[in-house]
């Protein structure tokens, strides 16, 4: 069967350290793989995409990586901050007409100073 | 959220009646996605809109039904609202299929059946 799965509902770390987030699929050929931070009442938003062919895409202070063998992506948060706690999901993209977006069910993840 | 507009935000309603959410977007995206949010399930995909009068059903179409007959506006009704469709409702927008910018999602529409 199709999955996607994010390696725990909750992640709790100190300020200044990484934050390393999972995410593996199974049964699914993605063209991309995106990243959305979600704020309790709010709307996902947008934070990163990358390609099948790209091993690592980075964004200020994230990182994120993508292993099509492996079947799984790495979402980094680098020198982490309270103001980073929020729930962070990764969503497939197949990259074909007639398609959308899969979502795993997310990452809650709380910096405390 | 910019460009994407939800309504009602919040809403109570009762067993066995119709409702109808609207999503309203402003830039003029081809793309349009009604999702559901349930503690335990994430996202879920209800229903998708290529064009005006293209839609397609998602994993979770029973029990709804949508329209768009204009590009800024996608419906979302509930034939014959049930607890079970008791869930957060987001609508997303996309300028293509395999967008490198992701969609944008609404804030949300809190939905209770009671």
């Amino acid at each position: 069967s199709q999955k996607i799965e994010q390696n725990s509902e909750a992640l709790n770390i100190q300020e200044g350290k990484t934050a390393t987030l999972t995410c593996n699929y199974t049964n699914y050929s993605p063209a991309y793989l995106q990243w959305y931070r979600q704020d309790p009442g709010r709307g996902p938003v947008f934070l990163l995409l990358i390609r099948e062919n790209e091993k690592e895409k980075r964004k200020e202070r994230l990182k994120v990586t993508f292993d099509t063998t492996l079947k799984q992506s790495l979402f980094h948060i680098t020198a982490s901050q309270p103001a980073d706690s929020a729930t962070y999901l990764c969503a497939l993209d197949m990259g074909q007409a007639g398609t959308a977006l899969i979502f795993g069910k997310g990452t809650t993840l709380s910096v405390s100073s | 959220d910019a460009g994407i507009t939800q309504s009602p935000r919040h809403k109570v309603t009762e067993t066995g009646t119709p409702v109808t959410l609207r999503c309203h977007q402003t830039e003029n995206h081809r793309y349009m996605y009604w999702y559901r949010q349930d503690p335990g399930h994430g996202l879920r995909l209800i229903h998708y809109s290529y064009g005006v009068k293209d839609t397609d059903k998602g994993e979770v179409s029973d029990g709804y039904s949508v329209s768009r007959s204009k590009t800024e506006d996608f419906l979302l009704t509930l034939e014959s609202a049930t607890s079970s469709q008791t869930s957060v409702y987001f609508c997303a927008i996309s300028d293509r299929t395999g967008t490198l910018y992701g969609y944008t999602f609404g804030s949300g529409t809190r939905l209770t059946v009671v």
